[in-house]
């Protein structure tokens, strides 16, 4: 089955702490990105890579990493979380970048930091 | 960034048709219309995409106006599990991000 696929879904953590969210796809996609939902914001792009080690920021990309070493996979790493970081974050692949491409999304991490 | 604005809210009645409107004033001749929608604690799901002319696939239609300056999504017969919020959004840039509002909160009477 095709699919976007996140881990942890539900983290709750202290400020300072370094952690990883991991996110994958099976669909060979090259365009993958980071977004973060939060109430009354809608959804904003965090970083986006267009293939293999091809990433760049997005609209709010101030502490956060991404890597992209694989084609289907494209971690984010928070180094030192803090409390204004709790949101729902979620991962996006589309087949490439054309503006006609479908972008299918996970099931999302919800992120707490206290 | 070109942007769109959407309803806050609507309400349906079961298997009745359903038309969610959505005004992009500012669209660009090279962005496309996407909709996606998000169920109660999912991710968003794609629904339907278009550049100029009106489009149809399962899940739904989409009506773009001449100018391209606002389309309608069409749900044909709205079913319960059609509850959720639609976000009508343009795929645009140099990065092809989607622009994304705060969307159309849709409740679906049985």
């Amino acid at each position: 089955e095709a699919q976007v696929t996140q881990n942890p879904r539900y983290l709750i953590t202290v400020t300072g702490k370094k952690l990883t969210v991991t996110c994958s796809q099976n669909m060979n996609h090259e365009y993958m990105s980071w977004y973060r939902q939060d109430p009354g914001l809608g959804l904003r792009q965090i970083y986006y890579s267009m293939n293999v080690e091809a990433t760049d920021k997005g609209d709010v990309p101030e502490g956060y990493k991404v890597s992209r070493k694989e084609k289907r996979n494209f971690p984010l790493i928070l180094e030192s979380p803090s409390p204004n970081q709790t949101s729902l974050y979620f991962c996006a692949s589309s087949l490439d970048n054309r503006a006609s491409g479908e972008q299918y999304f996970g099931p999302g991490t919800r992120l707490t930091v206290t | 960034d070109a942007k769109t604005t959407q309803p806050n809210s609507m309400e349906s009645n079961e298997e009745e048709p359903v038309h969610l409107p959505c005004n992009h004033s500012t669209i660009s001749g090279t962005d496309y219309i996407h909709w996606y929608r998000q169920l109660p604690s999912q991710g968003p799901e794609y629904v339907i995409h278009g550049l100029t002319s009106n489009v149809n696939n399962r899940m739904a239609s989409l009506a773009i106006a001449e100018d391209r300056k606002s389309s309608t999504l069409i749900l044909h017969r709205a079913t319960l599990r059609d509850a959720a919020v639609y976000y009508c959004i343009l795929r645009t840039g140099n990065n092809r991000k989607l622009i994304w509002g705060l969307g159309t909160s849709l409740a679906v009477n049985p």
